[in-house]
């Protein structure tokens, strides 16, 4: 069956440190997104990829950076980690032809200390 | 861009009673609403939607309803079970140069009391 994973699932680092979570999904979806989810604000929008070599800012991108090199991995880079980017990531993917749905990564819990 | 209100931010109701989540969005260009069911330690997944050019979709126990011109969409769930128990997100899509972008409500913590 298709399905979106994420890894590591658990992560601890320290501030300054440059961080990357990963995204694989084998849906085929062209449409990739990445959300931080923090209590009291939902999820929240970090970058989005429509396809390979397209990438855009969400509404809170900063200290963060993607890259789109194939259709099946968008993964997610803290340049340089912060206390205020501990976090839930969720990484979501969906179908550019129609479908609007998102299917959503079990999420990586990130710990910045 | 878009605004999407959801309330109540938490609800507790007795086994076998409705429960009921209420979002509100604020662009009127807005055309699909998905709901979300996150369980805890677990990523949201998609539990029922609709899109604009319908009023009404029901699925077993649950059902959504949609109205365009007060721009309000809710989710109903009868019957209430523990296995309901869980954080609902309710979400606006809209088309934007091309691509449809998606805003997410903050959450609604449902517990259902066995």
């Amino acid at each position: 069956d298709a399905e979106i994973t994420q890894s590591p699932r658990h992560k601890i680092t320290e501030t300054g440190r440059q961080v990357t979570l990963a995204c694989h999904q084998t849906w085929n979806h062209n449409n990739m997104f990445w959300y931080r989810q923090d209590l009291g604000h939902g999820l929240r929008l970090i970058h989005y990829s429509y396809g390979v070599q397209d990438t855009n800012k969400g509404e809170v991108s900063d200290g963060y950076s993607v890259s789109r090199s194939n259709t099946e991995d968008l993964p997610l880079t803290l340049e340089s980690a912060a206390s205020s980017q501990t976090s839930v990531y969720f990484c979501a993917s969906s179908n550019s032809g129609g479908s609007d749905t998102q299917y959503f990564g079990p999420g990586t819990r990130l710990t910045v200390l | 861009g878009e605004n999407v209100e959801q309330h109540p931010s938490t609800l507790s109701v007795q086994e076998g009673d409705s429960a009921v989540i209420k979002c509100t969005y604020s662009d009127s260009a807005s055309n699909y609403f998905p709901w979300y069911k996150q369980e805890l330690g677990k990523g949201p997944q998609l539990i029922i939607d609709i899109r604009s050019n319908v009023g009404e979709k029901k699925d077993q126990r649950i059902a959504v309803t949609l109205n365009k011109t007060a721009k309000h969409f809710s989710l109903h769930i009868t019957e209430t079970q523990p296995e309901d128990s869980a954080v609902y997100f309710c979400a606006a899509s809209m088309n934007s140069g091309g691509y449809q972008k998606v805003t997410f409500g903050t959450g609604t913590k449902l517990q259902v009391i066995p």
